[in-house]
């Protein structure tokens, strides 16, 4: 079946920090959305992403649709504490977010903020 | 906002108990829901498509009589994990969209933890 790599796995940064993470797929998807989940939680959207090569930002994230439709990536600026959890990027045949089809899930990168 | 509601939120039961697990749209109309299933640790894999009116659409190597799924009304789904084992143990979690909205993406609900002992 279709897999998401997703990267890093984890990442160990200082409060105040840049981040970066990404996925690629050997296949394309139509959409990219990205989700973030908090222990016991369902995942809460973030971004979500429906042209390639479209760049969209919420907030101190920002995230990118690669041209390809096999990649995508999301950038949080300035970290604060409450952004520690996983996230994962999500790919999706559909044209749009509401298709009828399920998501693929990434494996996530859990995200830890050191004091 | 869409919201998703799942129910219940933990569940432990003793081995060979089927147990049910709902999904509901609070505040918009699903024809289809889907289900996933998480392992600790593990990312989200999708189970199945849950279609209103209509049988479930299982991904490869689900097994479709082990969990049963019911999408009786626009707002409902529901997911029964038949004669549960330990290995059935996991975070089940099901996602909604608002079927009215073509552009609205899948809203999660909280997940229901299930231990089978």
């Amino acid at each position: 079946g279709q897999q998401l790599n997703q990267s890093p796995q984890s990442m160990f940064i200082q409060e105040g920090e840049d981040v970066s993470m990404n996925c690629t797929s050997s296949s394309i998807f139509n959409t990219w959305l990205w989700y973030k989940q908090d222990p016991g939680e369902g995942p809460v959207l973030l971004i979500a992403l429906y042209k390639a090569g479209e760049l969209t930002s919420n907030g101190r994230l920002t995230a990118q649709f690669g041209i390809t439709r096999k990649d995508s990536f999301l950038n949080i600026s300035a970290s604060i504490p409450s952004d520690v959890g996983i996230y994962f990027c999500a790919g999706q045949q559909s044209y749009s977010g509401g298709g009828a089809d399920g998501l693929t899930f990434g494996k996530g990168t859990h995200l830890i903020i050191q004091p | 906002g869409a919201v998703v509601s799942q129910h219940p939120s933990w569940v432990i039961c003793k081995s060979g108990t089927s147990v049910k697990i709902e999904c509901r749209s609070l505040d918009f109309q699903a024809t289809t829901m889907f289900w996933y299933r998480q392992f600790p640790k593990q990312s989200l894999m999708l189970m199945a498509t849950s279609n209103e009116g209509s049988k479930a659409t299982y991904e490869q190597g689900v097994e479709k009589d082990k969990f049963l799924i019911n999408h009786a009304s626009l707002t409902l789904s529901t997911l029964t994990v038949t004669s549960a084992h330990p290995e059935d143990s996991s975070f089940y979690i099901c996602s909604a969209r608002d079927f009215s909205n073509s552009n609205q993406p899948q809203h999660f609900g909280d997940g229901t933890r299930l231990s089978i002992l």
